[in-house]
């Protein structure tokens, strides 16, 4: 079968880093992404990964690894409106989304 | 502006009274999908369309069914909702692979918030 993995819910401190980590196993690979998403609202684009390696983007960094089935989404300088649910969804063979349950972020001032 | 618009952003329908959600698009993407998304889950696909390609998955129930009159519109028709349907929908688009190479991202409506009373 197919599975994303990602933690349910994380905390971090206003101004401080995080990791986001996403294992996947999915039947083929063609992109993994990563979304933002309020309470309430569509999930936003963030970011996408195909090949190994690191992509920045201002304050938000993905990196990946396909020999491993792994991802993570690294935010730095944490503000309050970072707050959020950060989804990982991959793109099989098939050109379908696979999604996670997204990871609830909580900054705290 | 936005690029992929759904109507209404808040549905209120009867327990088996049928009801049609909207999704529109300005981006000339040849792909459409509708997910559903409950509190705290992952969106669920329920079906897409390649084009005119109507793509259904295995274990979206009957109940739901789709339209896609034109590149740009596209229907969810909830025939007889029940109150398990309450849910988030989400209609996406995505660009055609062109010459080998992919750049797929989703572009989201802000979604219909559907209660069922």
């Amino acid at each position: 079968g197919q599975n994303i993995d990602q933690p349910t819910e994380m905390t971090a401190t206003e101004g401080a880093i995080v990791q986001i980590n996403c294992t996947y196993q999915t039947s083929g690979f063609n992109g993994l992404f990563w979304y933002q998403q309020h309470a309430g609202e569509a999930p936003t684009f963030l970011s996408y990964n195909v090949l190994d390696g690191l992509e920045e983007k201002g304050r938000f960094s993905s990196f990946l690894s396909r020999s491993k089935g792994y991802s993570y989404l690294l935010l730095k300088e944490l503000q309050m409106k970072d707050s959020a649910s950060y989804l990982c969804a991959v793109m099989d063979s098939n050109y379908q989304l696979i999604w996670g349950a997204g990871t609830k972020l909580i900054i705290k001032p | 502006d936005a690029m992929v618009i759904q109507n209404p952003r808040y549905q209120v329908t009867q327990f088996g009274k049928p009801v049609t959600l909207s999704c529109s698009q300005t981006l000339n993407h040849n792909v459409m999908y509708w997910y559903q998304q409950k509190s705290s889950q992952a969106p669920k696909l329920l079906f897409h369309y390649y084009d005119k390609d109507f793509n259904n998955e295995a274990d979206t129930p009957d109940n739901f069914q789709s339209r896609r009159p034109n590149t740009s519109f596209c229907f969810l028709d909830i025939r007889s909702p029940g109150l398990g349907d309450a849910a988030m929908y989400l209609c996406a688009t995505s660009r055609e692979k062109t010459g080998g190479s992919m750049n797929t991202e989703a572009f989201f409506g802000q979604g219909t918030r559907l209660t069922v009373v």
